[in-house]
């Protein structure tokens, strides 16, 4: 059972090139999210998806899009990274709404640096 | 809107000290309040977590009590360990919250020294 699968593990961008963040879990999770952690700031949600083909914006949305076509994947895309978007991103699933003491389960991370 | 706020860091401890970490929070009605603990170079992990008032979450030796009087879910673990070094995060999920979405606190370093 691997749980919450991130890749790559580290990226190195120019300002301006675009990326996929992917993250997949196999623990068939309706809700999942992305993170990003800032020194200071805590996590701050991005994005988030309760099933396939649903999305809507977090906290800190703007710079990325998101897609759910599938339960098990929800990749992370930067169209035009910007130095404001270094920082280590994280994925995380659970089960949804209807289960409110259902934790969090995070990826181990990917830390973007935009030169 | 909902808020976290825990004590500022770096905490730095000698082992077997007695640690406490604070968390108030700010939400309508009753949220669902946890703890995180990111050791290095990993993500997230739960380390415990209360659902409702006077709740207490305990796991690893580590305890917090769900106080609704003072909106706090403070950590607390009688003897650190070095292996407890890292970086705790206070969270809550509210009643009103859609999906499973969370709100977390800043963070908060234990350095646990032999």
């Amino acid at each position: 059972n691997a749980g919450v699968t991130q890749t790559p593990k580290f990226q190195v961008l120019k300002t301006g090139q675009s990326m996929t963040l992917q993250c997949a879990q196999d623990m068939n999770h309706e809700y999942m999210s992305w993170y990003r952690q800032d020194p200071g700031m805590g996590l701050r949600l991005i994005h988030y998806s309760v099933g396939a083909g649903i999305t809507d914006q977090g906290e800190v949305p703007n710079g990325y899009n998101v897609s759910r076509s599938t339960t098990e994947d929800f990749p992370l895309r930067l169209l035009s990274a910007a130095p404001s978007q270094t920082s280590v991103y994280f994925c995380a699933s659970s089960y949804s709404t209807g289960r409110r003491n259902s934790p969090l389960h995070f990826g181990n991370g990917t830390r973007l640096t935009v030169t | 809107g909902n808020s976290v706020t825990q004590m500022e860091g770096p905490v730095t401890l000698s082992e077997e000290a007695f640690l406490t970490i604070n968390c108030t929070y700010t939400a309508t009605g009753y949220p669902s309040l946890f703890w995180y603990v990111q050791y290095p170079g990993e993500g997230l992990q739960l380390l415990l977590k209360a659902t409702k008032a006077d709740d207490k979450g305990s796991n690893k030796g580590f305890e917090a009590t769900y106080r609704k009087e003072t909106t706090s879910f403070h950590l607390e673990k009688g003897s650190v360990q070095v292996s407890d070094s890292a970086v705790y995060f206070c969270a809550l999920r509210g009643e009103e919250t859609s999906g499973s979405r969370l709100t977390f606190g800043e963070g908060t370093q234990l350095t646990v020294n032999p």
